[in-house]
């Protein structure tokens, strides 16, 4: 079975400052896709970075980026020079082959919070 | 013009009424599904259609009955609502199976149904 396990409900940061969000996750797939998910307080579910199980780069987008650890099954986002919306939910999930790709699963989700 | 649009954005019914969700992709996708969010914030797959067919079913209750008309719309009927039913639903689309050049799969959500069942 599939399982992404996120284990800080809550983090805090200053403003401009770096910041990693936790994310393991367990699978017996041997082709799998990572994914990160912003969730603002407005509620809806913004796409921020991809990385593939056979990718040997890690993912980057903007100020965000993906420390991707295949052998410890981790996949941590990576926020630089953190802004004041940044604050909100972040979900990391996962979808894999065994399920042809149609199922993506969540983690329990991180809420960022950053100070002024 | 809304890539996944879904209504209405908030229903509040009795316990043991019907409700219906629809929803609308226009990126050309195959595969759409319906996600729950419960008070804890955890989203949980319900259903995944692909080309209009049923391809996950995680376990719902058959008072949730989805139906694809076409590949770009997705509705969930709700039957005999229960307290436990509360929540935000997502609808979602991506293209279809795994990724590959130039599709990372990602998903592309609605802004959610917050249905509140008293």
């Amino acid at each position: 079975a599939q399982k992404i396990t996120q284990t800080q409900p809550g983090m805090f940061v200053q403003e401009k400052e770096a910041v990693t969000l936790d994310c393991t996750y367990d699978t017996s797939d041997q082709s799998y896709g990572l994914f990160w998910y912003k969730q603002p307080s407005s509620g809806e579910m913004i796409f921020l970075i991809y990385q593939g199980s056979y990718d040997e780069q890690n993912a980057t987008e903007g100020r965000y980026s993906l420390n991707f650890q295949k052998a410890r099954k981790s996949a941590n986002l990576v926020i630089s020079a953190s802004q004041l919306g940044d604050s909100a939910m972040y979900f990391c999930a996962m979808r894999g082959i065994n399920t042809g790709g149609f199922k993506t699963i969540f983690g329990a989700g991180t809420r960022l919070f950053v100070k002024a | 013009d809304t890539a996944v649009s879904q209504t209405p954005k908030y229903l509040v019914t009795q316990m043991g009424n019907d409700k219906s969700i629809k929803c609308e992709q226009n990126l050309g996708h195959d595969t759409m599904y319906w996600y729950k969010q419960d008070s804890k914030k955890f989203l949980k797959i319900m259903f995944s259609y692909n080309n209009k067919e049923l391809i996950i079913n995680e376990t719902v209750p058959n008072r949730f009955s989805p139906k694809s008309p076409d590949k770009a719309h997705l509705n969930l009927h709700i039957n005999s609502l229960e307290l436990g039913d509360s929540a935000v639903y997502f609808c979602a689309s991506s293209q279809a199976g795994l990724a590959g050049v130039g599709n990372t799969g990602e998903l592309f959500f609605g802004e959610g149904s917050r249905l509140t069942v008293l």
